[in-house]
């Protein structure tokens, strides 16, 4: 298995609502990565996680909570989220943390299309 | 700052021609640069990873090019393909150390592939 899986697919909530997104990959891989995308925007990083600790947060709003559950899954619980949190919100995992040099691809997901309404 | 610049913006091409897509970078020191292909509302998908020592990196129709003293790398499409109309993005990594995180996008050039 060599790909990153995220359900689901599409998302639309409430502000009131709390919900999760789903991050899932089998490759071994000891980091995963929340990016949140607007259109026609490069991929902004939110959350990493190395060995399942967190390791950064890019000063990402508490609405936003990450989960690393074990090495395979990552979740992100959303709660009271605004309009302007709709976006596209990617996964991603590398074989190795982003430290040092090294070339430890990263592997996309899908992503999963959120409309805050 | 470290910044990855694409050129051009966007780009439109008949289908079997060839294209050249540009990016410049100021990140250092540098660890290494990569191509994604992006279509609409998906994730990235990475078509080549290329670290310091490497100058040219091909798959399949795609040929990366990276020279590192000019801090320039190109992404050389050949004979497109209407599948080929995507977001192509250029994504560097600097070598900040133990414990840092350093991964600079830019912004993507849109390729429009026209019958």
């Amino acid at each position: 298995d060599t790909e990153v899986t995220q359900t689901p697919k599409h998302l639309v909530m409430g502000m009131t609502n709390k919900k999760s997104l789903k991050c899932e990959q089998h490759m071994g891989h000891r980091a995963m990565y929340w990016y949140k995308q607007k259109a026609k925007k490069p991929p902004e990083l939110m959350f990493v996680y190395s060995y399942e600790k967190l390791s950064i947060n890019e000063s990402v709003p508490s609405r936003f909570s990450p989960e690393c559950p074990n090495s395979s899954l990552l979740n992100l619980h959303l709660h009271a989220l605004q309009p302007e949190d709709s976006a596209l919100y990617l996964c991603a995992s590398s074989r190795t943390p982003p430290r040092g040099g090294g070339a430890s691809e990263q592997f996309f997901g899908p992503g999963t299309r959120l409309t805050v309404l | 700052k470290n910044q990855v610049e694409q050129s051009p913006q966007s780009l439109i091409i008949l289908e079997g021609k060839n294209c050249t897509l540009q990016c410049n970078y100021t990140v250092s020191p540098f660890s290494n640069l990569r191509w994604y292909k992006q279509d609409t509302g998906r994730g990235p998908v990475s078509l080549t990873i290329m670290t310091f020592s490497e100058n040219t990196k091909s798959n399949g129709r795609y040929t990366a090019t990276l020279d590192a003293d000019t801090k320039q790398s190109s992404l050389h499409i050949t004979a497109s393909q209407l599948s080929d109309s995507a977001s192509y993005i250029c994504v560097v990594s600097g070598d900040s150390g133990a414990g840092s995180y350093q991964l600079t996008f830019g912004k993507g050039t849109k390729l429009s592939v026209i019958p």
